[in-house]
């Protein structure tokens, strides 16, 4: 069975702080998406990573993929109030002829002052 | 680039009535639209696969004969709920892809569907 799994569902953070989010996949894929969705919004696209080892950051976000433990990992440093929000990561399904997204059930990060 | 806007953004309809959901690729042709349904506070679910000029292809447990999909141009895509009940009130979500060598998919800003 497909299977994305994010840890933890809900996460309260203080400002300043940092913290990581997994995903863990159960299917062979080597293209995973970082998402993020504001409330009533649809969703943004913060990173793709496309191979064993990737890691790209933009601001106070940094995503990598480890596509042999089949894990990836979003790390928040420095936390503010603008990155609440709930973050979904997916992975391309290569079942038919279109790779299809599996979403995890996404993380809702809440920052506190 | 790669713009996808849906119409209407918002829609409230009765119990029993037909409506219509358009996804639009603005600034790229998109061979193949995803639709997906999102109720509150959970993820993304994948309804159907469309390819242009051919029947979509639906998740296990989507009914094909309720959630009708069109698409029809390389630019438009259509979701028409039918017969709609209170339980199909979701956030419907479009995304589309422009080539079977590209798995990126683009989204659009989703739809609020509201059944009285």
């Amino acid at each position: 069975e497909l299977k994305v799994e994010q840890n933890p569902l809900f996460l309260s953070m203080q400002e300043g702080k940092n913290y990581t989010i997994y995903c863990n996949y159960s299917t062979t894929s080597d293209r995973l998406y970082w998402y993020r969705q504001d409330p009533g919004k649809s969703l943004e696209s913060l990173f793709v990573l496309l191979s064993n080892g990737a890691v790209k950051q933009e601001g106070r976000l940094m995503a990598s993929l480890d596509t042999k433990a089949r894990l990836s990992t979003l790390h928040i440093t420095a936390a503010v109030h603008d990155l609440s929000a709930t973050y979904f990561c997916a992975v391309v399904f290569y079942g038919g002829s279109q790779g299809n997204l599996i979403f995890g059930k996404g993380t809702k990060l809440s920052v506190k002052p | 680039g790669a713009v996808v806007s849906q119409h209407p953004s918002r829609v409230i309809c009765k119990s029993g009535t037909s409506v219509k959901i358009e996804c639009r690729s603005l600034d790229f042709q998109a061979t193949t639209m995803f639709w997906y349904r999102q109720f509150p506070k959970q993820s993304l679910m994948l309804m159907a696969t469309s390819n242009e000029g051919s029947k979509a292809t639906y998740e296990q447990g989507v009914e094909k004969d309720k959630f009708l999909i069109n698409h029809a141009s390389l630019t438009l895509s259509t979701l028409t709920v039918t017969s709609a009940h209170p339980e199909d009130s979701s956030f419907y979500i479009c995304s589309a892809s422009s080539g079977l060598l590209s798995y990126e998919q683009y989204f659009g800003p989703g739809t609020r569907l509201t059944v009285t």
